[in-house]
């Protein structure tokens, strides 16, 4: 079993659905991240976070430290939000080194 | 522009060959990282080089050889690789490995095929 583990593995919604993208993890950690990696293979830092909740212009990241869960929501979602979201947890003893999830495949269709 | 470049993007190689893959990061961080993506898998660490020193290498088969002649500039030299090898190499910078707010930048990777 992963230590982080991800759900749904993919999802495709409807051009403007609100999207959950969820992440539970086994470990202690200082900082949980989350990703966004599109086809062509680059990953980018969406959010990183250690408590309560972060939001950036559409995507909200929210964690439960003491449930040891996360989740990543899409608000009004747009073809272009399509790609790979990976959740990632920085252990306690561990530093900036990262262990990752299997990543979930999102595809917003117009 | 990520600041953090690798390069070739793609690169087809026979189980003979020798290749380089290159990273080379413009954010004056101390920190480099070569990271294996495999599909379907999560992202698996392989080596870590801070201040240049390697620091960790994560029981990565030997025909993966590293290279870091500065903070800069992260090699990742290959040799006699196997089909299974066949995956997206991606090259990652933080400022220092001690901090756990200390965020990673990555590149776009290395498409790697072996034939």
């Amino acid at each position: 079993k992963n230590e982080v583990e991800q759900s749904p593995q993919n999802l495709t919604a409807q051009e403007g659905e609100f999207i959950t993208i969820n992440c539970s993890y086994s470990v202690g950690i200082s900082a949980l991240h989350w990703l966004q990696q599109h086809p062509g293979g680059g990953i980018v830092s969406l959010f990183m976070l250690s408590s309560g909740k972060k939001k950036h212009g559409r995507l909200i990241a929210t964690i439960n430290i003491q449930e040891k869960h996360s989740s990543l929501h899409i608000t009004a979602s747009h073809p272009r939000d399509s790609a790979v979201y990976i959740c990632a947890v920085a252990r306690e003893t561990s530093g900036s080194r990262l262990t990752f999830g299997e990543g979930t495949q999102l595809t917003v269709n117009p | 522009e990520t600041g953090v470049t690798q390069t070739p993007r793609h690169l087809v190689m026979g189980m003979t060959n020798k290749k380089s893959l290159k990273c080379e990061q413009h954010l004056g961080h101390n920190a480099m990282y070569w990271y294996k993506q495999s599909a379907k898998k999560p992202l698996e660490l392989m080596f870590v080089y801070n201040f240049k020193e390697q620091t960790e290498n994560n029981s990565v088969p030997s025909r993966f050889s590293p290279e870091c002649p500065n903070s800069s500039h992260l090699f990742l030299h290959l040799h006699t690789l196997q089909p299974e090898d066949s995956a997206l190499y991606l090259c990652a910078s933080s400022q220092d490995i001690g901090r756990y707010n200390s965020p990673l930048h990555f590149g776009n990777g290395t498409r790697l095929t072996v034939t």
